[in-house]
């Protein structure tokens, strides 16, 4: 069983709409990202979250620690969110930084 | 400078061929990393370095040999490898102490092996 699981897996929607994305992660952990994804590699980094909720522009993420939970939400989509969002969990260690497990990732397309 | 640059963007190699994959940042971090990832899946961690030194190798075969000379440079030293080795290799940076610390990546080097 993958240590971290989002859903969608796949997403198409509307310029405009409200997209949510859901990420679950099964193990104890000492923060949670949520990055971003472009065709040709590049990664960027959303948000890093080890309680809480934050907002970037049009961005909001929330985590649960409680229930092992987070979302991602995009209000008033548009085609250049286009990109595949990567929940990924930093572990618990007592050695310091000791990298990230990702998710699968979901792959959005925004229509115009 | 929030920057983490990796050079080339792309590489073509044969599997008789030796060659290294670059990383450098100046942001401070004493964390470094190098993912390797498939297409269609998500990363997978290869190296940590904290401090210039070696902490994790998530059991990588040894045709991939990674060196940090200094705390603003990461290199991914390949030899002898094969066509399943071909991936986007990312390189990324984060502070070492203060565990939950925003990780920078690179843009990464798609390689190619023949």
């Amino acid at each position: 069983k993958n240590e971290v699981e989002q859903s969608p897996q796949n997403l198409t929607a509307q310029e405009g709409e409200f997209i949510t994305i859901n990420c679950s992660y099964s193990v104890g952990i000492s923060a949670l990202h949520w990055l971003q994804q472009h065709p040709g590699g590049g990664i960027v980094s959303l948000f890093m979250l080890s309680s809480g909720k934050k907002k970037h522009g049009r961005l909001i993420a929330t985590i649960n620690i409680q229930e092992k939970h987070s979302s991602l939400h995009i209000t008033a989509s548009h085609p250049r969110d286009s990109a595949v969002y990567i929940c990924a969990v930093e572990m618990y260690s007592g050695g310091g930084a000791d990298g990230l497990t990702f998710g699968k990732g979901t792959h959005l397309i925004i229509q115009p | 400078d929030t920057e983490v640059t990796q050079t080339p963007k792309h590489l073509v190699m044969g599997m008789t061929n030796k060659k290294s994959l670059k990383c450098e940042q100046h942001m401070g971090h004493r964390a470094m990393y190098w993912y390797k990832q498939k297409a269609k899946k998500p990363p997978e961690l290869m190296f940590v370095y904290s401090y210039e030194k070696l902490s994790i190798n998530e059991s990588v075969p040894s045709r991939f040999s990674p060196e940090c000379p200094n705390s603003s440079l990461l290199n991914l030293h390949l030899h002898a490898l094969q066509p399943e080795d071909s991936a986007l290799y990312l390189c990324a940076s984060s502070q070492v102490r203060g565990m939950g610390t925003e990780a920078f990546f690179g843009q990464g080097t798609r390689l190619t092996v023949v």
